[in-house]
């Protein structure tokens, strides 16, 4: 059974850094693109990044660039998102999610992110 | 950029009743269009993924339809389990799109 377990999630000051964590089980890990996608309070799903398998290539959304890094560990199944220059507007639940075909087929149940003073 | 339009924000059904939801481009995609259901607190889930194509565990009753700028999610007869918000995705290299989403609402 696939599994997707993120943690990391709390409250942080605006300016702040907070660093998530997705580990997987259930599928060969390292064969899989991984992303983050966010939902803030009132909005849609969100795409924040993407991951391919073996790391070579990475992408952001306009709104995160340059403020998030996501990479992987293959060898401890674990995705990761290292945010820092956090806002108001970053606030979101933060869901890790399994690339396939285009698609994002299997997701965790989310980390809640709150970037308050 | 390619932004996702999807229509309407919100639709108001009964159950048994056959619900179609459209999700639009201004320039023409690839296969990369996938629908997902939303519930709250829970996990997004993929219901079709390369146009019409049923993920794993979805039901016969829900239909995906389209190419080019247009698009549809097709759901044959309501089920009460079916109200929620779904969202249309599609996928550029690594860098993907989501609509702004369809709530369908019980009338």
């Amino acid at each position: 059974e696939v599994q997707l377990l993120e943690s990391g999630g709390g409250l942080v000051q605006p300016g702040g850094s907070l660093g998530l964590s997705c580990a997987a089980s259930g599928f060969p890990f390292n064969s899989y693109a991984m992303s983050w996608v966010r939902l803030a309070p009132g909005k849609g799903l969100e795409w924040v990044s993407s991951i391919t398998d073996s790391s070579i290539t990475t992408d952001y959304a306009d709104s995160v660039k340059g403020r998030f890094t996501i990479s992987r560990d293959n060898s401890k199944n674990t995705l990761y998102l290292q945010m820092s220059s956090l806002r108001a507007e970053d606030t979101a639940v933060y869901y890790c999610a399994k690339g396939v075909s285009g698609a994002l087929d299997y997701w965790g149940q989310g980390t809640l992110v709150t970037v308050s003073s | 950029e390619i932004v996702l339009t999807q229509s309407p924000a919100t639709l108001s059904l009964s159950p048994g009743e056959r619900a179609t939801l459209s999700c639009r481009t201004r320039q023409s995609i690839s296969y990369n269009l996938a629908w997902y259901q939303h519930k709250p607190g829970q996990a997004p889930r993929l219901l079709i993924y390369g146009v019409s194509n049923r993920a794993t565990g979805t039901p016969a009753r829900f239909s995906g339809s389209g190419s080019g700028t247009d698009f549809t999610l097709t759901i044959s007869s309501l089920e009460p389990e079916d109200f929620a918000v779904y969202y249309c995705q599609q996928r550029v290299n690594w860098l993907y799109t989501f609509g702004q989403g369809t709530k369908l609402e019980i009338k």
